[in-house]
């Protein structure tokens, strides 16, 4: 069975420090990745996925992840962080070959201080 | 990226009336959409897989006679909270799975916030 942790509930980070916000995965299968970010009362906003390739993957708002198949991690990061940045964040998991099912993580809350 | 609207995002209702909320995807077709339900500071609870033309898959725990869903076209999916209670109050996000040579993913809807009174 598909699962993903997020061991973060909370993460705090400095305007302009990088961030990071943590995210493992395990699948039986190949995973696909994804991060949502999600604002006040808003749905999920899709911020990149991975797929195949290259391990570092960019997406929207300069946000990047990495994809570490040894750790079966998926850590979503930013060089510098943005008051703006601040929202709840999810990483989902979906195994191909499984159905369409996507498994998404807790969230975690990035809080950016200015 | 793909968009997706709900409507409405608010709605507020007295308790024992049925509410319908629809979900489409706006630039793109989706055989396929999903129904979420999100308790404050959690995180999202899948409640059915809703496929164009077929019946809805729905999750283990959540009453399909309660929670009415048709998708009727390959743009529209509608969730009917039926003889609604408070304690169906709730954020309810749809999702419309975006069919890619690569893989799918999924784009959400702004969310629809429900107030049973």
């Amino acid at each position: 069975a598909q699962s993903v942790a997020q061991p973060e509930d909370q993460v705090n980070v400095a305007e302009g420090n990088p961030l990071t916000v943590k995210c493992t995965y395990s699948v039986s299968g190949n995973p696909y990745l994804f991060w949502y970010v999600q604002y006040p009362n808003r749905g999920l906003q899709f911020l990149l996925k991975y797929i195949t390739g290259d391990n570092l993957v960019k997406g929207s708002y300069g946000f990047e992840a990495e994809f570490n198949k040894s750790q079966t991690s998926f850590h979503l990061k930013k060089p510098s962080a943005l008051v703006s940045d601040s929202a709840l964040y999810f990483c989902a998991v979906r195994d191909y070959g499984y159905g369409q099912n996507f498994v998404f993580g807790p969230g975690t809350r990035l809080s950016v201080l200015p | 990226g793909a968009v997706v609207s709900q409507h409405p995002s608010r709605v507020i209702c007295k308790s024992g009336t049925s509410v319908k909320i629809e979900c489409r995807s706006l630039d793109f077709q989706a055989t396929t959409m999903f129904w979420y339900r999100q308790f404050p500071k959690q995180s999202l609870m899948l409640m059915a897989t809703s496929n164009e033309g077929s019946k809805a898959t729905y999750e283990q725990g959540v009453e399909k006679d309660k929670f009415l869903i048709n998708h009727a076209s390959l743009t529209l999916s509608t969730l009917t909270v039926t003889s609604a209670h408070p304690e169906d109050s709730s954020f309810y996000i749809c999702s419309a799975l975006a069919r890619a040579a690569s893989t799918d993913t999924q784009y959400f809807g702004p969310g629809t916030r429900l107030t049973v009174l």
